[in-house]
């Protein structure tokens, strides 16, 4: 069966950083496209970034420059550098598979559960 | 960026009739090339992440009942329920994924029980 299951969400003071975590299983993450999607809470979705499975990347306007995805296909993990948090990082950060195929497609089957991010002081 | 607009924001609807809600775009998500809409819809319901139920505007994902259907084209979407179940209470979302690198999506619709 497959899963993605994140971690690394927690408490962090505006201007500090975090590293998410996405752990895959049932299926590869060197062979699959991957995004993490985020929603604040009480408010909609919003993507903000995937990683090709030919290591290409992409990032929504609002987190270039600050977050970085990769992954580690020994460890069948997908992650995401966070630094320069705002406030309005504040959210539930899932990660999400492209939806398989020949080639990218911007749609996504598989969900994990999420991990909660709070920029506060 | 293409703007996704749903309505309405919430409805209730009583169990085993239809439920409608719609999607509506800034722009055009056909592509007229292969002649796809390029829009999905999602559910999440409370405390879960979202989970597709449509791609290609009308595409039934893999173990979705058939009571979900998703019709239009272009900038004008629907996503119904034919008769609602207790199960079916939740938050949906419509996608857009014709303007790449990056999706949008809707600002959801809340379902509830009447």
């Amino acid at each position: 069966e497959v899963h993605l299951v994140e971690s690394g969400g927690g408490l962090i003071q505006p201007g500090g950083s975090l590293r998410l975590s996405c752990a895959a299983s049932g299926f590869t993450v060197s062979s699959n496209s991957l995004s993490w999607v985020r929603q604040a809470p009480g408010k909609g979705l919003e993507w903000i970034s995937l990683l090709y499975g030919d290591d290409t990347t992409y990032y929504a306007d609002s987190v270039k420059g600050r977050f970085t995805i990769s992954r580690d296909t020994s460890k069948n993990t997908l992650y995401l550098q966070m630094n320069s948090l705002r406030a309005e990082d504040t959210a539930v950060y899932y990660c999400a598979r492209d939806y398989p195929g020949s080639s990218l497609s911007w749609y996504f089957d598989l969900w994990g559960r999420g991990t909660l991010v709070t920029v506060s002081s | 960026d293409i703007v996704m607009t749903q309505s309405p924001d919430s409805l209730a609807v009583s169990l085993g009739e239809r439920a409608t809600i719609n999607c509506k775009s800034s722009q055009s998500v056909l592509y007229s090339s292969n002649n796809k809409n390029y829009l999905a819809w999602y559910q999440q319901k409370p405390g879960q992440p979202p989970k597709l139920l449509i791609y290609w505007a009308s595409t039934r994902e893999s173990g979705v009942p058939d009571r979900f259907s998703g019709s239009g084209s272009g900038t004008d979407f629907t996503l119904t329920i034919s008769s609602l179940q207790a199960e079916d209470v939740a938050v949906y979302y419509c996608q857009q994924y014709y303007s790449t690198p990056g999706v949008t999506f809707g600002q959801g619709t809340r379902l509830e029980i009447k």
